[in-house]
């Protein structure tokens, strides 16, 4: 396996355009999650979906935010309008199980967002 | 509030040298405790979990403790070398519900 896989890797944007980050888990992962990283917060979960259905999104910062998870190997997180503020490293994450197992989380090499 | 504390500033050690890094937390009563490293430029990757009624867990060079009384995990590499530095990270399932939470990290330095 391939491991997750996000695109792009890079992503610099203007304020207010949209922002379409995807991600594809390990097959047979039945959790995804979305995480954000930034020097100030670090790791800050943004919402996770089992089974492809959203089960908490409280860590959302705004309505600006959304993500979506149509089938079992591809979601995407959507910003709409960007702001400077965004600009963080994006990360994806699936695991088996709630990674309770002896193996974790798996995450992707996310995608770095900057907004100017 | 609930909190996740690990070491913000950067541990040097000498290679070959063992180094222990610590995690603690309020207000949690985890299931378990996950450790990952991270590179520069890379995600997060899983290193090992550790069960509340387990003590110790070991992994080659890495040794792992959870210690519920004192709401603190500790995580020692043995025989340390340059390739070990790295930032920590400890993670915890506050809910059991598979939404992990993770500290801040600490990032390790194994000088030759």
């Amino acid at each position: 396996d391939a491991g997750v896989i996000q695109s792009p890797r890079h992503e610099v944007t203007e304020m207010g355009q949209e922002v379409t980050l995807r991600c594809k888990p390990i097959s047979g992962h039945d959790y995804l999650f979305w995480y954000r990283q930034t020097m100030m917060r670090g790791l800050e979960l943004l919402i996770y979906f089992n089974n492809n259905v959203p089960i908490d999104d409280s860590g959302m910062p705004e309505d600006r935010f959304s993500a979506k998870m149509p089938n079992a190997s591809f979601s995407t997180l959507k910003i709409q309008p960007s702001e400077p503020r965004d600009s963080a490293v994006y990360f994806c994450a699936s695991s088996l199980s709630r990674g309770q197992g002896d193996y974790g989380y798996t995450f992707g090499s996310g995608t770095r967002l900057t907004v100017v | 509030s609930q909190k996740i504390e690990q070491n913000s500033e950067a541990l040097n050690i000498q290679e070959g040298k063992t180094a222990t890094l610590t995690c603690n937390y309020t207000n949690y009563s985890p299931a378990y405790l996950q450790w990952y490293r991270q590179d520069p430029g890379r995600g997060p990757v899983f290193l090992l979990l550790i069960r509340e009624n387990e003590k110790e867990k070991r992994k080659e060079r890495l040794k792992v403790t959870f210690d519920t009384t004192l709401k603190q995990s500790l995580f020692h590499i043995t025989a340390s070398q340059p390739a070990d530095s790295a930032t920590y990270l400890c993670a915890l399932d506050r809910s059991n519900t598979g939404k992990l939470i993770f500290g801040q990290g600490t990032t390790l330095q194994v000088k030759p």
